[in-house]
C-alpha cells in the first residue's frame, strides 16, 4: 500500500491566519481526499482532489476557506484560511485507486487555534 | 445516499474477552465496508474491507467482520481482546457516486474500545 506522509503533524496558530498542509505519497495515485476530525468525532470529507482538475468541495465546505492543490500524481496540499478556534481539529489526506478499493491515510496533521 | 451507524460509542471488554463492534449501513446499491483503527496520535489503518465475495472477511490483528445483507450489518469481531487492541475503530461504507464524490468513504461516529486487564 501507498506510504503517505504528511506534513507538518501539528501546529498551534493565531487566529486570521492561515497553514497548509502538505501530503506527499511515495507512488502515483488517482484520487486525493482531504478530511476533518473534529475533536472526539468522526471523519467528514471536506473535498475531493484530482490532478489535473478543480478540487470538488463537500456540501458546507469552501474553496475560499480550504483552498486546495493538486499539482501531479504525488502531492497536495489544503490549506486552511483565516483560522479561528472552530477549525481545531485534525486534518488527514488520503489516497484511493477506486470505490471498491480501501483508502489509505497519512498520519494527520494536528492544529490548535488560539 | 449511503449511511453508517456505529452502536455504541464506547466498549470496554477485559483481556481475554470477545471483542464485538456494530456496524449497521444504509446503501441503496450492495455496499462496499471498510473497518479501520485508530490509535492515538495517529491516523486511520484498514483492519478489512469486503466488496464482493465471501461474506465473512479476515483482517489484521485477528479481527474478522461478517457482512450480513438482511441485516444491513457489519460487525467487527475478534476472539479474544489484547490490550494493545485499545484504539477508536470507525467502519466505512464508500460512496460508490450517489450524492457525493465518487470512491470517498462515509464514516460512522467511531467506537473507542478500551481493553482492561
Amino acid at each position: 500500500s501507498a506510504v503517505i506522509s504528511q506534513k507538518p503533524s501539528r501546529d498551534i496558530c493565531q487566529r486570521g491566519t492561515s497553514l497548509t498542509i502538505q501530503c506527499q505519497v511515495d507512488s502515483q495515485v488517482t484520487m486525493m481526499f482531504w478530511y476533518r476530525q473534529q475533536p472526539g468525532q468522526s471523519l467528514t470529507l471536506i473535498a475531493t482532489a484530482n490532478q489535473g482538475s478543480e478540487a470538488t468541495y463537500e456540501s458546507g465546505f469552501v474553496i475560499d476557506k480550504f483552498p486546495i492543490s493538486r499539482p501531479n500524481l504525488t502531492f497536495s496540499t489544503l490549506t486552511v484560511s483565516n483560522m479561528s478556534p472552530e477549525d481545531s481539529s485534525i486534518y488527514l489526506c488520503s489516497v484511493g485507486v477506486a470505490s471498491n478499493q480501501p483508502q489509505h491515510f497519512g498520519d494527520g496533521t494536528r492544529l490548535s487555534i488560539l | 445516499a449511503q449511511s453508517v451507524t456505529q452502536l455504541g460509542s464506547h466498549v470496554s471488554v477485559s483481556e481475554g474477552a470477545l471483542v464485538l463492534l456494530r456496524c449497521n449501513y444504509s446503501s441503496s446499491v450492495p455496499p462496499y465496508l471498510f473497518w479501520y483503527v485508530q490509535y492515538p496520535n495517529q491516523g486511520l489503518q484498514l483492519l478489512l474491507k469486503y466488496t464482493t465475495g465471501a461474506t465473512l472477511v479476515k483482517g489484521i490483528n485477528g479481527f474478522e467482520a461478517e457482512f450480513k445483507k438482511s441485516e444491513t450489518s457489519f460487525h467487527l469481531t475478534k476472539p479474544s481482546a489484547h490490550m494493545s487492541d485499545a484504539a477508536e475503530y470507525f467502519c466505512a461504507v464508500s460512496d460508490r457516486g450517489y450524492g457525493g464524490s465518487q470512491g470517498n468513504l462515509i464514516f460512522g461516529k467511531g467506537t473507542k474500545l478500551s481493553v482492561k486487564p
